[in-house]
């Protein structure tokens, strides 16, 4: 059963469109949400996290929203550049020191 | 600060042979991971270790080993690889004590014939 489904599977946006990710999960004990961004022939570098306890997170122009209630979070890449074409993963931890990823996200920014 | 370190980079074994990975942290963290990584399937857990001297397996642990050396190390082991094992390797290491933060390593691609 997988834990948490990331949409899409791949993503075509122009360059300073916005780039939209979304995952679900279902166990309610997950308490902190990270994405992660993986260039080709490396490992996946932490990119934005949020806990369960705020809505909304902004760093630069990476945004997390997440919705508790609806049990989905998303990542929001504004100004989409050439250079953030990687593929991305979605994650969801609980205190049982596991982590679930998602299935990955390959985004192509188009220049 | 090195981070989380792999080696080897590369490899290539034949049905049936034994190898092992060896992963590093200079980071200080408690837990350790080892995920593999395949197309289409994001990252699947294969063992982690909360801390020195224990271990726990993950979603697919059947056909490895691990050993937490020490705080720092913390080593895969295929005692008899299979055409299903040929994958990249990742090892990750993991801290809550101030802010929440994992890192992974460069990871190792692994071919089994």
């Amino acid at each position: 059963q997988q834990q948490v489904k990331q949409s899409p599977q791949s993503l075509i946006v122009q360059k300073g469109g916005i780039s939209i990710i979304n995952c679900a999960y279902e166990n309610t004990a997950f308490d902190y949400f990270p994405w992660y961004q993986q260039f080709p022939g490396k490992g996946p570098a932490l990119l934005i996290a949020i806990r369960p306890d705020v809505s909304e997170k902004k760093e630069g122009r990476f945004t997390i929203s997440f919705n508790k209630s609806a049990k989905q979070f998303s990542l929001h890449i504004m100004d989409s550049q050439p250079g953030d074409s990687a593929t991305y993963f979605c994650a969801a931890y609980y205190n049982f020191n596991k982590f679930y990823f998602g299935s990955g996200t390959k985004l192509n920014v188009k220049p | 600060n090195a981070g989380v370190t792999q080696t080897p980079k590369f490899q290539v074994l034949k049905t049936g042979q034994s190898m092992t990975l060896q992963c590093a942290q200079d980071m200080n963290h408690n837990s350790m991971y080892w995920y593999r990584q395949d197309p289409g399937m994001g990252l699947r857990l294969i063992y982690y270790s909360a801390s020195e001297g224990t271990t726990d397996k993950g979603e697919v642990p059947n056909g490895y080993n691990v050993s937490r050396l020490n705080k720092r190390e913390f080593s895969l082991r295929l005692e008899s690889a299979a055409p299903s094992q040929t994958s990249v390797y990742f090892c990750a290491s993991f801290t809550t004590e101030t802010v929440y933060e994992q890192y992974f390593g460069p990871g190792t691609r692994l071919t089994v014939t």
